[in-house]
C-alpha cells in the first residue's frame, strides 16, 4: 500500500540496548521527520531530513541518531536506550515544501525497561 | 518562546451538537497553523491547514478560523457524529524556513449517541 509505514509497531527493550525504528514512505517526499509523543509534552521534533544525506536536529535530538541514504527511508536509532526514551515515535513526511501538510505514520510504541 | 495551548483537554457531547475546539498561541508571528486528528493508537491525520494570510478554511463539516492578532484558532465541527470521537491537535509553524511544528497537547473529544 502507498503511504508512510513504520516498523515495528511495538517494541520492548532493555536499558543500554541499541534499537532502530524504521520509517518508509512511497510518495518520494523530500522532507521526513521523527517526533516523539509523551503525555504532558505533546509531540516534539527529534530530527528531520530535507533530502537524502541531509539531516538536521530538532528540539530533542540527544540520544538519537538518524540516517537517510535513500529518499524513501528514514531510520531512527537509539544508540543506548534509556527509560526516558519510552515513548510513542511518529515518522512524518511532506512533499513540496517544508511548510506543506505533514503526513504521519501509525507510530511505534517503544518501552525501555 | 512559542507555546500552544488547547482548552479543554477533554470534551464529551451528544451526537448532533455543533461544537468548537480552541487553540491559543503566545506569539502571533506564525507562518501557518494546522489542525490534526489522532485516533487511539494511530498516527495524525491532517484536517485543515490555514496560512497566516487566511482567516478560515473549510472541509466538509469542519471549519477552522485563525485570528493571528489575538493568537487564537478555532475548529468548528458541525452536526457532530460518534465517528468524530478522537483527539484533535493544533500545530503552528513559527516561520517559513523553520523545521519546527509546535504542537498543542490536544483536546480529546467524545461524541456519544
Amino acid at each position: 500500500d502507498a503511504g508512510i509505514t513504520q516498523s515495528p509497531r511495538y517494541k520492548i527493550t532493555e536499558t543500554g540496548r541499541q534499537v532502530t525504528l524504521m520509517c518508509h514512505q512511497t510518495w518520494s517526499h523530500s522532507y521526513m521527520f521523527w517526533y516523539r509523543q509523551d503525555l504532558g509534552h505533546g509531540l516534539r521534533l527529534i530530527y528531520y531530513s530535507a533530502a537524502a544525506d541531509i539531516t538536521d536536529k530538532g528540539e530533542v535530538p540527544d540520544g538519537y541518531v538518524v540516517s537517510r541514504s535513500k529518499t524513501e527511508n528514514f531510520p531512527l536509532t537509539l544508540e543506548s536506550a534509556t527509560r526516558s526514551q519510552t515513548s510513542v515515535y511518529f515518522c512524518a513526511s511532506t512533499g513540496l515544501a517544508l511548510t506543506d501538510t505533514q503526513y504521519f505514520g501509525p507510530g511505534t510504541r517503544l518501552t525501555v525497561l | 518562546k512559542q507555546e500552544v495551548t488547547q482548552i479543554p483537554a477533554a470534551l464529551s457531547v451528544p451526537e448532533g451538537e455543533n461544537l468548537v475546539l480552541n487553540c491559543s498561541f503566545t506569539d502571533s508571528a506564525i507562518y501557518n497553523l494546522q489542525w490534526f486528528r489522532q485516533d487511539p493508537g494511530k498516527g495524525l491525520t491532517s484536517l485543515l491547514l490555514i496560512q497566516s494570510s487566511q482567516r478560515e478554511q473549510t472541509s466538509g463539516r469542519l471549519n477552522a478560523s485563525l485570528d493571528k492578532s489575538s493568537g487564537r484558532s478555532t475548529l468548528y465541527i458541525a452536526a457532530s457524529q460518534p465517528g468524530d470521537s478522537a483527539t484533535y491537535l493544533c500545530a503552528v509553524r513559527p516561520g517559513y524556513n523553520t523545521d519546527k511544528l509546535i504542537f498543542g497537547t490536544g483536546t480529546r473529544l467524545q461524541v456519544f449517541p
